[in-house]
């Protein structure tokens, strides 16, 4: 059964600093993986889409990457800003074994301080 | 990217009445619809998954007769939360993907449903 964790579950930084988020999953027969942000009491924004065959992904100052093998996604935030503060989900859907099923993390929360 | 919109916004209705909760797809036909759930400090909970024209399936645990889902189009979804209690409160959020189940899936902006 696919598990995906996210660390650290809570992170603040100052304005301006470069960030990396983590999250793991234990099934790496993965069809893709996404990335969101979700602001307080909103529903979810896309960030980026991984397909199982890529490495990484790359829109504006984000940047996620991919390692099935190791059974790891990163999502890199470059010189963070005040706004970027959100709860960020990585969500992994299984492949066809599993029905393709979107399997969530339980997000970090990011707060970025001016 | 694609858009999904979800009307209403919020809602507060007393025990015992039916609230109904309305998804679309803006800009793309989506035959297959998610709805979720989302508790305080929690992650996302498939309810269901809605299919244009036929029934919907329902995950475990989640009571098909207690939360109705019509599809009755390829751009409309909705979710009936019949004889609403204050346990159903919840941020109800639904979700398309526009290049097939398996692709990008994009997110309504929820719906903050309240049961006095």
């Amino acid at each position: 059964k696919q598990e995906v964790t996210q660390i650290p579950a809570a992170l603040s930084v100052p304005e301006g600093e470069n960030l990396v988020l983590n999250c793991s999953f234990t099934d790496s027969a993965i069809y893709n993986l996404q990335w969101f942000r979700q602001d307080p009491g909103k529903g979810l924004t896309s960030l980026l889409l991984i397909q199982s065959s890529q490495r990484e992904q790359t829109s504006g100052r984000l940047n996620a990457s991919l390692d099935k093998s190791s059974g790891r996604s990163t999502l890199y935030i470059a010189a963070s800003q005040p706004g970027d503060s959100a709860t960020y989900l990585c969500a992994v859907r299984g492949s066809r074994d599993s029905n393709y099923q979107l399997i969530w993390g339980a997000g970090t929360k990011l707060i970025i301080k001016p | 990217g694609a858009v999904v919109s979800q009307h209403p916004s919020w809602v507060i209705c007393k025990s015992g009445t039916s609230v109904k909760i309305e998804c679309r797809s803006l800009d793309f036909q989506a035959t297959t619809m998610f709805w979720y759930r989302q508790f305080p400090k929690q992650s996302l909970m498939l309810m269901a998954t809605s299919n244009e024209g036929s029934k919907a399936t329902y995950e475990q645990g989640v009571e098909k007769d207690k939360f109705l889902i019509n599809h009755a189009s390829l751009t409309l979804s909705t979710l009936t939360v019949t004889s609403a209690h204050p346990e159903d409160s919840s941020f109800y959020i639904c979700s398309a993907n526009p290049g097939g189940i398996y692709n990008e899936q994009f997110f309504g902006p929820g719906t903050r449903l309240t049961v006095l």
